[in-house]
C-alpha cells in the first residue's frame, strides 16, 4: 500500500461554495496528479505538478485550480462548485525511481464530491 | 500521442475459473510500462501487475499474470482461480519511460465473479 491520502473521503456540498480536496503523500515523490473520474468510467487527468511551484493543466478541462508549496502537499480548490462537479477526484503520486517500482503511479482512496 | 483501449466493457466468470481480460495500446515508442489497475466499488485504485516493455518475459504476481505481445501492442491480464473479492473494474495503463509522461488509461473492464 503507498502512502497517499485523500481528505474528506465523501462531501456533499451546496452550489457556490468553495471546496479545497487535500491530498498528502509522504513517499517523497515529485511528481503528483489529479485525474477526475465519474463512477464506472475512465479516468481524466486534470491537474498535475512536477515538483514544488510546478503546475500544469491535464488533458481534461476543468474549473478547478491546483497549488504545490510543497512536495508532500497538492491541494485541489473549486472556488464556486456546481452541479457538474459532482465527480469522483483521485489524487496520485509518481515514484520516479529505478525498478522495479520505478514509474508506477500510486492513487489515493479518492474523494467523492457531490454538489446539489 | 498513446492510447489504450480495453474492448471488453463487462466480463463475468465463475468462480475458480478463470478469466482474460483484453488490452491494446498503440505508441510509437519502444521504451515503456504497462500495467494493470484493480478499482473495487468505493475503493482505492490498487496496482495490480507492472510489465516493462524491454522486459520479454510476461510479468506474473500470484494469481495473476500478463501476455505481453509487443509487435501486437497487446497486454492482456489473467486472472487464475478466480475469487469473489477480484470483483471490481480493472484498468490497463500505459506510460512513457519518461520522467515527465503521464499515465494513460484504457476505458476499464468491469469483472463480476459468479459464486
Amino acid at each position: 500500500e503507498a502512502d497517499i491520502y485523500q481528505t474528506p473521503r465523501y462531501l456533499v456540498i451546496g452550489t457556490g461554495k468553495k471546496i479545497t480536496l487535500e491530498c498528502s503523500q509522504t513517499m517523497g515523490h515529485d511528481k503528483m496528479y489529479w485525474y477526475q473520474q465519474d463512477p464506472g468510467m475512465e479516468l481524466h487527468l486534470i491537474h498535475y505538478s512536477y515538483g514544488v511551484n510546478s503546475t500544469e493543466k491535464g488533458d481534461l478541462s476543468s474549473e478547478s485550480t491546483v497549488s504545490r508549496i510543497r512536495t508532500e502537499h497538492f491541494p485541489l480548490t473549486l472556488e464556486s462548485a456546481r452541479p457538474s462537479h459532482t465527480s469522483q477526484y483521485l489524487c496520485a503520486s509518481r515514484d520516479s525511481g529505478l525498478p522495479p517500482s520505478g514509474n508506477t503511479i500510486y492513487f489515493g482512496e479518492g474523494s467523492w464530491l457531490t454538489v446539489v | 500521442a498513446q492510447t489504450v483501449t480495453q474492448s471488453q466493457p463487462e466480463m463475468s466468470v465463475q468462480e475458480a475459473e478463470t478469466v482474460t481480460l483484453s488490452c491494446t495500446y498503440d505508441t510509437s515508442e519502444s521504451d515503456y510500462y504497462l500495467f494493470w489497475y484493480k478499482q473495487p466499488p468505493s475503493r482505492q485504485m490498487i496496482l495490480v501487475i507492472r510489465q516493462e516493455a524491454y522486459k520479454q518475459q510476461n510479468a506474473t504476481e500470484n494469481r495473476f499474470s500478463v501476455n505481453f505481445q509487443k509487435a501486437a501492442k497487446s497486454f492482456s491480464l489473467k486472472i487464475s482461480d478466480s475469487q469473489l473479492g477480484d470483483a471490481a473494474m480493472y484498468f490497463c495503463a500505459f506510460t512513457l519511460n519518461n520522467a515527465g509522461n503521464m499515465l494513460t488509461f484504457g476505458g476499464g473492464t468491469r469483472l463480476m465473479v459468479k459464486p
